[in-house]
């Protein structure tokens, strides 16, 4: 496809429960965002992918978020334990790393429902 | 701790006025960004700002950069219920994590 895209767009989920949430970046972007938007704000950061590795994961809350890119392409963010805190909407952006300005393309994003 | 404060939080206006966005921080960025998000989706970028003072112009949409490189600004001449929408600035330091403003909700009535 032409756009980000992510899997699955709406994730209900109970208290303590594992979740992934995946992200497809436009074909050929080698640097891969997540984010965080609660209801109403902006988004947050979460951590940046250049290629394979996490460039910076300042922005994950706690050591129950995971993410993983082993291929450099496709995304993965992994919650464990969730709380009922975690509800949002999880965004992942990606952007093509080599021009002087970081433009960044959104998907839709995850809305993620702890019970 | 990079901040982007932005004013007003809530705009509720009739088609046909004009209104102003503004976007203010106490760092300095690379670039700055403009994004609309409707419900559901993901924020579309609208334009990005780079040189201080930059003025952009897209269709009835007017974004400009401050003279630092701190602050910006958007102005909608005759708004349009289309235009509604949260409209998000975002400031960037080079390929890394977007700093996103506390966003304008744009509400344009008929």
């Amino acid at each position: 496809g032409a756009g980000v895209s992510q899997t699955p767009s709406n994730k209900v989920t109970e208290k303590g429960k594992y979740v992934e949430l995946r992200c497809d970046p436009i074909s050929g972007h080698t640097a891969l965002y997540w984010y965080r938007q609660s209801l109403g704000q902006g988004p947050e950061f979460l951590i940046y992918f250049q290629g394979t590795g996490a460039a910076d994961d300042s922005g994950l809350p706690n050591d129950r978020f995971f993410a993983v890119r082993p291929e450099g392409s496709v995304s993965t963010l992994k919650i464990q334990r969730t709380e009922r805190g975690d509800s949002a909407v999880y965004l992942c952006a990606s952007s093509s790393g080599t021009s002087g300005v970081n433009e960044q393309f959104f998907g839709p994003g995850t809305r993620l429902t702890v019970l | 701790t990079q901040l982007l404060e932005q004013s007003p939080q809530f705009l509720s206006i009739q088609e046909g006025e004009n209104l102003t966005v503004y976007c203010n921080s106490s760092s300095v960025f690379s670039s700055l960004q403009w994004y609309r998000q409707e419900p559901g989706e993901g924020p579309v970028l609208l334009v990005t700002v780079v040189t201080g003072g930059e003025v952009k112009k897209l269709k009835r949409l007017t974004f400009q950069f401050g003279d630092a490189r701190k602050d910006s600004s958007l102005h909608i001449t005759a708004a349009q219920p289309g235009d509604t929408g949260l409209y998000l600035c975002a400031g960037a330091g080079g390929f890394q994590k977007l700093v996103f403003g506390t966003g304008t909700r744009l509400l344009v009535s008929p």
